[in-house]
């Protein structure tokens, strides 16, 4: 089946701690997304890709890094920087032909950070 | 600048009732709307979503939701509320050809039996 995997589904990062979010998909969607989940904040886009090998920021990309080595793959590294990781981490994917407007975004399950 | 306004962070219905979940935008240009819904920690999953072919839009599990450009309205509704409808609805809006969506605050679906 079609889909996009993110592991682990809870991540516990100590202080000073550099953790890494995977995401996976297999749709063969050119574009994915990093997003930020908190209580009552809504969705919040910490970077985003449209092809391989680059990225741009989003609206919270402070103390977070990416890389899109893979079509397929996104991961997400929330570093020490981040004085306030923890949250419900979201990603997605969407297939860019026929122009931004008409896409939609999948999301996958999520990862839960919290802090030790 | 355009923005997402949903209009009650929690809504209550009983069982059987209609749903009525309120979302307004703000956009200069025609704008692409969807509404997502959002089980307790899952990730999101695509209700509905207007590109302008038709202002009446029915999406999955029975809901459905109108776009009224003089109102910059997308309300999401559903004529009988089941058990399972209970969950963080969002509404969410992009225009141009851009890639970011922008997103509303959610609204939380309570569903009494």
């Amino acid at each position: 089946d079609g889909g996009i995997t993110q592991s682990p589904k809870y991540l516990f990062r100590k202080e000073g701690q550099n953790v890494t979010l995977s995401c996976e998909q297999n749709l063969n969607h050119d574009a994915m997304y990093w997003y930020r989940q908190d209580p009552g904040q809504g969705l919040r886009l910490i970077y985003y890709s449209q092809i391989v090998n680059d990225f741009q920021k989003g609206d919270i990309a402070e103390g977070y890094s990416v890389s899109r080595e893979k079509k397929e793959s996104f991961p997400l590294t929330v570093t020490s920087a981040q004085k306030n990781p923890t949250a419900f981490y979201l990603c997605a994917s969407s297939m860019t032909s026929g122009g931004a407007v008409f896409e939609t975004q999948y999301f996958g399950p999520g990862t839960r950070l919290l802090v030790l | 600048a355009q923005s997402v306004t949903q209009l009650g962070s929690h809504v209550s219905v009983s069982e059987g009732a209609l749903v009525l979940l309120r979302c307004n935008y703000s956009s200069s240009v025609p704008p692409y709307l969807f509404w997502y819904v959002q089980y307790p920690n899952q990730g999101l999953q695509l209700l509905l979503k207007y590109t302008s072919a038709a202002t009446l839009v029915k999406g999955i599990n029975g809901f459905e939701a109108e776009f009224k450009k003089s109102e910059t309205s997308f309300h999401l509704t559903k004529p009988s509320a089941h058990m399972s409808d209970a969950a963080e609805y969002f509404c969410a809006v992009r225009t141009g050809n851009n890639r970011k969506l922008i997103w509303g605050l959610g609204t939380s679906l309570a569903v009494n039996p």
